[in-house]
Order: structure tokens, then C-alpha cells, then sequence
């Protein structure tokens, strides 16, 4: 089955400067990749998501890019603010004989903001 | 729309005891998935139901069981509660399959403690 890998587990940064969460997955048919954000005490938010047939989506300052020959996919967070400061999920859909399946997600990265 | 609830927020159990969670969707959902969390371990799925009268196993599905009744409704029974079993448990719902591009909505959360 699928197996998603998430790195780093923490990332701690200076507010204005970039931040980078990698994830690599092991099923080549995987076609929808989402990230989740979570902040202290709260429920899992979807914040951005990409499919396999594009390698670049932004939304103001969060992007994700995938690259599915390497089976893995970023998630870049520029000119970071202290209200970035959560857990960040990756997940990557499973996929059964062809059918799809559920999510698999990563075991997270706790990003830290500093002001 | 109040999206997906859960019923309790928290709870502490004995070992041996059961219990059970409830979650609610208003959104007319066919999917609903019950996950836990646990420190370091992301986001992992006990059950599923992609409808009405349906369950299906996740990948930690040992010592719980679930039933959908009711298309809006998704319970997590615990037999005979464990120590392990001491977790945050999420519910979710989506549209449709999470491969087939669906967001899935999180619940607010029930943490329970098993002693």
C-alpha cells in the first residue's frame, strides 16, 4: 500500500523567511496530494492540495509543488508570520487496482515562527 | 451549516470499559472515516464508510468497531477499552472518494483518556 514519508518532523524559523516541508510517497498511481495545517488544540484544515497532472499551484504565500518521477511533493510557505505556526500534514490518496482510495498522510512537521 | 461534530469532546475511561463516539455531518456527505492521532504518528485510519449501511476497515481498525446507520451519522464504538487506545480521534467526512479529489472535513476532536 501507500507509504508517505514527511520531513522534517520540526522546523523552527525567523517571521519573514521561507519555510519547506518535503513528502515522498511510494505509489506511482497516487494522483491527489493535499496539505493539511493544524493548529494547537484544533482540527486538521485543508490549506492547499495538488493533482498528479500539474507540478506547481500557489495560493498567496503557500505553494506545493510535485514532482512524480521522484514521487514527491513540497510544500513552501514564504514570508512566514508567527500565525503559521502549527503542524503541517501532507497526505497523498491511495489507489486500489485503479480505484481510488483513502489518504495517507504523513506524521507531520511542527513549524515554528519566531517574531 | 454546523459541518462535522463529535460527541464527546473528552472522556476518561477505565480499562475494560466501552464506549461510544458519535459524529454528525450536515453537509450530505457519503463518505465519513474515523482516524486517531497520537504524538509523532500523524493522522492514522481506523474505519471508513463511503455510504449509507457501510463500513470498511482502515489501517488500525484492532479493538474498535463502527456503524452508519444513518447517512449523516458515524459511531466509533470501544468494547473494552485499552491503555493503548489513549488518543485524539478525529472524524471526517467528503463528498466522495479522498482519490477522487474530495476535500475531507474534520471534526473538532475527542480526546480520550484510558487508564
Amino acid at each position: 500500500g501507500e507509504n508517505v514519508e514527511q520531513h522534517p518532523s520540526t522546523l523552527s524559523v525567523q517571521e519573514g523567511d521561507s519555510a519547506v516541508i518535503k513528502c515522498t510517497y511510494s505509489d506511482s498511481a497516487s494522483n491527489y496530494f493535499p496539505w493539511y495545517k493544524q493548529e494547537l488544540g484544533k482540527r486538521p484544515q485543508l490549506i492547499i492540495d495538488i493533482r498528479s497532472n500539474v507540478g506547481e499551484k500557489k495560493d498567496q504565500r503557500i505553494a506545493v509543488t510535485l514532482n512524480k518521477t521522484a514521487k514527491h511533493f513540497s510544500l513552501h510557505i514564504t514570508e512566514t508570520q508567527p500565525e503559521d505556526s502549527a503542524v503541517y500534514f501532507c497526505a497523498a490518496s491511495e489507489t486500489y487496482g485503479g480505484s481510488q482510495g483513502n489518504l495517507i498522510f504523513g506524521k507531520g512537521t511542527k513549524l515554528s515562527v519566531k517574531p | 451549516n454546523a459541518g462535522v461534530t463529535q460527541t464527546p469532546k473528552f472522556r476518561v475511561l477505565k480499562t475494560g470499559q466501552s464506549m461510544t463516539l458519535l459524529c454528525a455531518q450536515d453537509m450530505n456527505h457519503e463518505y465519513m472515516y474515523w482516524y486517531r492521532q497520537d504524538p509523532g504518528m500523524g493522522l492514522r485510519l481506523i474505519h471508513y464508510s463511503v455510504g449509507e449501511g457501510t463500513t470498511a476497515k482502515g489501517e488500525v481498525p484492532d479493538g474498535y468497531n463502527v456503524s452508519r446507520l444513518k447517512k449523516q451519522n458515524f459511531l466509533l464504538g470501544l468494547e473494552s477499552a485499552a491503555p493503548s487506545q489513549t488518543s485524539v480521534y478525529f472524524c471526517a467526512s467528503s463528498y466522495g472518494a479522498s482519490g477522487g479529489l474530495h476535500e475531507q472535513y474534520f471534526g473538532p476532536g475527542t480526546r480520550l483518556t484510558v487508564t
